[in-house]
């Protein structure tokens, strides 16, 4: 079945170091990809997408390239602030149902100042 | 002016009792999820509903059920709460995708406790 796999964390980064989470899928068809944040004690708001095979998603200086070859969208800041401390979640997106997204466990990120 | 919105934001229970979770979204989407997040953040969907009729019926004790009274709402009823329910679920909305990708906008959650 459809899945993913995001680096473990949690990720723990001084403000203004460089981020890269990565994120690997398996999904059936040619999946939409999107990158969800959750901050603390709220619900998930969606951060970039990336609807085809090297498309860029970017927002809020967050960038991620849609990698069909390696099945990846990994996620990129070049320097973080202590506001992006959050729960990131990769998720593909199959073509075929119901708009159904598959999470997995996310990736925690601490910034410290 | 909340886009998605859900009660009770907690909700404390002893263990075999009945409860319910509300959902109301005020974006005009036609289809309405819910998901459980576990004590390790793994976020997982039980069910979606579109105009009111279930399209995603994940592997879900059937001691849950999902009631849609209309496209605005999805409530979430659980008959003999356990402890290993005790989690954040997240309610979410969206239009149902035809050709395009669409959003899905997600609630505050609740957090359940079973004790």
């Amino acid at each position: 079945g459809d899945s993913v796999t995001q680096m473990e964390g949690p990720v723990t980064l001084s403000e203004e170091a460089f981020l890269t989470i990565n994120c690997t899928y398996t999904a059936t068809g040619y999946p939409s990809l999107f990158w969800y944040v959750q901050y603390p004690g709220e619900g998930l708001q969606l951060l970039l997408k990336a609807t085809k095979a090297d498309d860029k998603g970017s927002n809020k200086g967050f960038e991620a390239t849609y990698r069909k070859e390696t099945t990846s969208f990994h996620l990129e800041k070049g320097s973080v602030q202590v506001s992006d401390s959050a729960v990131y979640f990769c998720a593909p997106r199959s073509r075929r149902g119901y708009n159904k997204l598959i999470f997995g466990a996310g990736t925690r990120l601490a910034v410290h100042p | 002016d909340t886009a998605v919105s859900q009660t009770p934001k907690y909700l404390v229970t002893q263990m075999g009792n009945d409860k319910s979770i509300k959902c109301e979204q005020n974006l005009g989407h036609d289809t309405m999820y819910w998901y459980k997040q576990d004590s390790k953040k793994f976020l997982k969907i039980m069910f979606s509903y579109n105009n009111k009729e279930l399209i995603i019926n994940e592997t879900v004790p059937n001691r849950f059920s999902p009631k849609s009274p209309d496209k605005a709402h999805l409530n979430l009823h659980i008959n003999s709460l356990e402890l290993g329910d005790s989690a954040v679920y997240f309610c979410a909305s969206s239009h149902l995708p035809s050709g395009t990708v669409n959003e899905q906008f997600f609630g505050p959650g609740t957090r359940l406790t079973v004790l």
